[in-house]
């Protein structure tokens, strides 16, 4: 049974630059979640999507949207990319709400 | 306002000393505490999850309890692989997000 899984592994942007984080959820589970994660912190929470509406959102700029899709994937989207959204991006995959699976991340590197 | 700290930030022990890590939390409505273990540059994994005070779990050298103001993850005879940063999080009741402590980084010395 696959876990959650999330490409590109790294990713190296430039400031301004705009990307797409992609994340398939663990097989059975219907519910996404991103976080951000500096380094040595623990994950901020960016959104979570469900039945393709983002459900619950948490402290971020409108420049991070994300997106669903009837499989359940979901894509997350960083527009006018900052220094300071240097991070690792993690995914998690749940259902009913309960306990949230982790993908391995990406971690971008804005420059 | 929710809350989650861990403590200490970095526990450096000898191979079979056992210990404890704690984490405080302050949520009004606990829906769930639940315990990770991170690797370096990798998601977190899923260890345990605890609901209600004096819930217990455990798993090989690792047991999670749970009071109504804290939890400790107590480590029994620690081995080198268990070295990682072990993080906690809560999620309150009618509200979807984890809130994370920022983690406790262990070292298992030889």
């Amino acid at each position: 049974d696959a876990g959650v899984t999330q490409s590109p592994t790294h990713l190296i942007k430039t400031r301004g630059q705009q990307v797409t984080l992609r994340c398939s959820p663990k097989s059975g589970h219907d519910t996404v979640s991103w976080y951000q994660q500096a380094l040595g912190q623990g994950p901020q929470f960016i959104f979570q999507y469900y039945e393709e509406e983002e459900r619950q959102r948490g402290n971020f700029p409108d420049r991070f949207s994300g997106h669903q899709f009837p499989n359940y994937s979901s894509e997350l989207n960083v527009n006018a990319l900052l220094l300071g959204d240097s991070a690792l991006y993690l995914c998690a995959s749940s259902v009913l709400t309960d306990t949230q699976y982790f993908g391995p991340g990406t971690r971008l590197t804005v420059l | 306002e929710d809350q989650v700290t861990q403590s200490p930030e970095a526990l450096r022990l000898q191979e079979g000393e056992s210990s404890s890590l704690n984490c405080s939390y302050t949520v009004s409505g606990l829906r769930g505490l639940f315990w990770y273990r991170q690797d370096p540059g990798k998601g977190p994994e899923f260890l345990f999850t605890l609901y209600s005070a004096g819930e217990e779990k455990e798993k090989e050298r690792l047991k999670a309890t749970l009071t109504k103001k804290e939890s400790f993850l107590h480590i029994t005879a620690p081995k080198p692989e268990d070295s990682a940063t072990y993080l906690c999080a809560v999620r309150r009741d009618s509200n979807y997000q984890l809130i994370w402590g920022a983690g406790t980084k262990l070292i298992i010395k030889p």
